[in-house]
């Protein structure tokens, strides 16, 4: 069974903290994908990787920086929380090659205050 | 740019009777249209994708999708629904050319009622 895994389900962090969340897979999947959900919004691509070390800008990428050091680990760090970074946060992988289907974690759900 | 529109926010419907989830796209090149579903407190998952070959596409749960050119749209639907088809329901395109990305709508829940 795929798994994708993500370090808190729930997180609650201050204004100016660093924040680490961590996504793990177990497909071996080149691609790794970073969203946030919010209402009314749906969800919007912070970074994505397509592999070890690489990594390219999505959609809403000020804020946020990201990290793949291991084929199966992406991390999303935000290098000084604020509270407009309240939100759902969604990790998802995917295999190599084009239009495959996109894996996705449980989620984190981070509250800055 | 690629873009997806949900126009209906909430769609509420009583089991066994029929649901359609519409989803327009607008995109200048080729697309790949993707349905994803998200059950409460879970991530996403796949429903359904059209990549090229019949309009109709079918995929799990019951659920069945047609991917119309000529009107962008590629509507959600499903003949009878049950209480466990409560969700939220996503739309998603990825442009031609070998790209990875996906571009969501905004989502609809739908609410089946007893």
């Amino acid at each position: 069974d795929v798994k994708v895994t993500q370090s808190s389900r729930y997180l609650v962090k201050r204004t100016g903290e660093k924040v680490f969340l961590e996504c793990v897979q177990d497909m071996d999947h080149e691609n790794m994908f970073w969203y946030r959900q919010d209402p009314g919004l749906g969800l919007r691509l912070i970074y994505f990787s397509y592999d070890v070390k690489m990594k390219e800008k999505g959609d809403i990428p000020e804020g946020y920086s990201v990290s793949r050091e291991k084929k199966e680990r992406f991390s999303l760090i935000l290098e000084s929380a604020s509270t407009n970074q309240t939100s759902m946060y969604l990790c998802a992988s995917m295999r190599g090659g084009s239009y495959n289907e996109q894996f996705f974690g449980p989620g984190t759900r981070l509250t800055v205050l | 740019a690629q873009s997806v529109t949900q126009l209906d926010s909430q769609v509420p419907v009583f089991e066994e009777a029929p649901v359609e989830l519409r989803c327009n796209y607008s995109s200048s090149v080729s697309v790949y249209l993707f349905w994803y579903v998200q059950y409460p407190n879970q991530g996403l998952q796949l429903l359904l994708k059209y990549l090229s070959g019949s309009t109709l596409v079918k995929g799990i749960n019951g659920f069945e999708a047609e991917f119309n050119k000529s009107q962008t749209s590629f509507h959600l639907r499903k003949p009878s629904v049950h209480i466990s088809d409560t969700a939220e329901y996503f739309c998603a395109v990825s442009e031609g050319g070998g790209g990875n990305k996906l571009t969501f709508g905004t989502g609809t829940q739908l609410k089946v009622e007893l």
